[in-house]
């Protein structure tokens, strides 16, 4: 079936840094979709993409839809404490009746 | 306000007891999942309904049952039969199942289940 494998799996940065994870398939996606997951409460969406190479910002996040379709890349800006969290990737499984979620990358913080 | 909401948030139950949890939306999205996820691990899905009256097993349907009688709700039960119960559920909701923004789900703030 259809995988999506997001790295890496943690992160370990100081505050202020910036940070750059990524998401691939060995099969096409029409969207990218990235959310975050505060501990002990549900993901959140953070940005959606749907046309290949298009690059999306929301604040100090960006995110790009790879040209070859099989790939997304979430960088987030100058890290700040509340950054924390678990990012997850995900897209439309084939017949677009659910998503398929990358198994998340863990980014932890030191102030 | 519109959204997703799970009761409660915490929830705890013997072994060998059947337990539901409760998913409720007001977005007026016609689509519902159930998701599970261990310490440490992704969401896993579990029961997904696309229309009232219908729904399809997931990934780790087994041990779990649902219903989907009304659009609004999507109720999940946890029977004896799931091994290891214990977990972190979550519900989710979104437009359709078509492509392109109905594919967005948004998620409600998870139940976690302990079964002592």
């Amino acid at each position: 079936g259809q995988q999506l494998n997001q790295s890496p799996q943690s992160m370990f940065i100081q505050e202020g840094e910036d940070v750059s994870m990524n998401c691939t398939s060995s099969s096409i996606f029409n969207t990218w979709l990235w959310y975050k997951q505060d501990p002990g409460e549900g993901p959140v969406l953070l940005i959606a993409l749907y046309k290949a190479g298009e690059l999306t910002s929301n604040g100090r996040l960006t995110a790009q839809f790879g040209i070859t379709r099989k790939d997304s890349f979430l960088n987030i800006s100058a890290s700040i404490p509340s950054d924390v969290g678990i990012y997850f990737c995900a897209g439309p499984s084939q017949g677009a009746q659910k998503l398929v979620f990358g198994q998340g990358t863990r980014l932890t913080i030191n102030p | 306000d519109g959204g997703i909401t799970q009761s409660p948030k915490y929830l705890f139950r013997k072994e060998g007891q059947n337990v539901t949890l409760s998913c409720e939306q007001n977005l007026n999205h016609d689509a519902m999942y159930w998701y599970r996820q261990d310490p440490g691990q992704g969401l896993r899905l579990i029961y997904y309904s696309q229309i009232v009256n219908d729904f399809q097993k997931g990934d780790i349907a087994e041990g779990y049952s649902v219903s989907r009688e009304k659009k609004e709700s999507f109720p999940l039960t946890v029977t004896s039969a799931q091994k290891n119960p214990t977990a972190f559920y979550l519900c989710a909701s979104s437009r359709s199942g078509v492509w392109g923004t109905s594919n967005e789900q948004f998620f409600g703030p998870g139940t976690r289940l302990t079964v002592l």
